[in-house]
């Protein structure tokens, strides 16, 4: 099993839209997730951390399933600006040990 | 305040030859990373460094690659002789450290990317 597995994509959706990305990691002792976004030929930056109890930042939300070992992303109301690749990322371990990023979930919204 | 800064932004080589890369990470950013990212996937890691201390390599190819982090700020990292599936986009990333129990905030280059002929 890899280590951090999204979906595979891409999503296409109009704008308006209501999109989730899934992605799942295999150890059970990380401790660290987030959501980075890449636009294309361009570097990742973050996007938002991912906390236990959940997360908003405006039409973004992000909720941790320790349990079942998963993390999703959820976007609202899509905007054209949204279309980008969405890369969910999650720590090796314990705190402080290297970042592990997923394959990445492309996002394309059409007008 | 200057971002992570690569350079060169691109290389074109011939197989077998050498290449550096160069990072210099943000001011005060005692951690450093080297990824690797091939068209259509995520960043895979290739190095963390602490400071000037690699402590994590696992995911370097040694018979080839090497890197260092002098003084604990800027970094190199070079291919031995490159071969055809080196080409990709080398990311070089800082952080100002562990960020406590959420971990670490990556800030990415713009990358170098590597064609191997």
């Amino acid at each position: 099993r890899k280590e951090v597995e999204q979906d595979p994509g891409p999503f296409n959706v109009p704008e308006g839209a209501t999109v989730a990305f899934n992605c799942t990691y295999s150890n059970s002792a990380s401790q660290s997730f987030f959501w980075y976004r890449q636009d294309c030929r361009k570097e990742p930056k973050l996007l938002m951390s991912v906390y236990s109890s959940g997360n908003e930042d405006g039409r973004f939300t992000a909720q941790l399933n320790r349990a079942s070992q998963y993390i999703s992303l959820l976007i609202r109301d899509s905007k054209l600006s949204d279309s980008a690749t969405y890369l969910c990322v999650v720590n090796k371990g314990q705190a402080g040990t290297a970042l592990i990023f997923g394959k990445g979930t492309t996002l394309s919204v059409s007008s | 305040e200057a971002g992570v800064v690569q350079s060169p932004r691109y290389k074109i080589i011939e197989k077998k030859q050498p290449v550096a890369f160069w990072c210099n990470p943000i001011s005060g950013h005692n951690t450093l990373y080297w990824y690797r990212q091939n068209l259509g996937q995520g960043p895979e890691l290739l190095i963390r460094y602490e400071n000037e201390e690699a402590v994590d390599d696992s995911q370097l190819p040694k018979d080839r690659f090497s890197a260092e982090r002098l003084k604990g700020v800027d970094s190199t990292l070079k291919i031995q002789p490159a071969e055809l599936g080196d080409s990709a986009v080398y990311l070089c990333a800082s952080s100002p450290g562990t960020g406590g129990f959420y971990g670490e905030k990556l800030f990415f280059g713009s990358g170098t990317q590597l064609s191997v002929l």
